[in-house]
């Protein structure tokens, strides 16, 4: 069946530095590729998507690229700031079961 | 304002009293699902909905129920609770759901359920 692989957390980082969370998938088809962040208290929130390959997802200065060739979907961020903590889901449509298949989530902290 | 809206936010309960988690959108949303998040699993599908009266097992239906009598509601019913049914549910909603990425999925703010 379809899974979603996560970098384990927490990633802690400094103000403005660089973000990269990993993001693999397993899939038959082509499915569609999303990240979701949760902030503390809440529920999930869309934060961008990629419908087909080499597609670029992007939105408040995240990005990430749909890449078939290694089934990846990595999270991008070139400065980021202390109100980027929460905990970002990797996750892939999955028409046939009408749900999405999330990954096990990565804790971002940034400190000032 | 566009929102999911789950009661109660916290509910703690004993092993077999049945309880209902109720969940409302307002949104006119055909799509409505429930999810548990469990650390290190990330989010399962309970059950799903398509549309008023149409409702399918997710990936982690064993002791769960639910209906849609009416198209804003959801609710999330355990009949006999137990404590590996402990958790943080989620209730989510869209216009419809469509594998190449349609709608995007709108969530409420949890319950988290503990069962002792």
């Amino acid at each position: 069946g379809n899974s979603v692989t996560q970098m384990e957390g927490p990633v802690t980082l400094s103000e403005e530095a660089f973000l990269t969370i990993n993001c693999t998938y397993t899939a038959t088809g082509y499915p569609s590729l999303f990240w979701y962040v949760q902030y503390p208290g809440e529920g999930l929130q869309l934060l961008l998507k990629a419908t087909k390959a080499d597609d670029k997802g992007s939105n408040k200065g995240f990005e990430a690229t749909y890449r078939k060739e290694t089934t990846s979907f990595h999270l991008e961020k070139g400065s980021v700031q202390v109100s980027d903590s929460a905990v970002y889901f990797c996750a892939l449509s999955d028409a046939g079961r009408r749900a999405l298949t999330f990954g096990s989530g990565t804790r971002l902290q940034v400190q000032p | 304002e566009a929102q999911v809206t789950q009661n109660p936010r916290y509910l703690i309960t004993v092993t077999g009293k049945k309880l209902t988690v109720t969940c409302s959108q307002n949104m006119n949303h055909e799509y409505m699902s429930w999810y548990r998040q469990d650390p290190g699993l990330g989010l399962r599908q309970i059950y799903y909905s398509m549309n008023v009266e149409v409702t399918d097992k997710g990936d982690v239906p064993e002791g769960y129920k639910v209906s849609r009598k009416e198209k804003r509601n959801f609710p999330l019913i355990l009949e006999s609770p137990s404590p590996n049914q402990t958790s943080l549910y989620f209730c989510a909603s869209s216009l419809a759901f469509s594998g190449t990425g349609g709608p995007p999925l709108h969530f409420g703010n949890g319950t988290r359920l503990t069962v002792t």
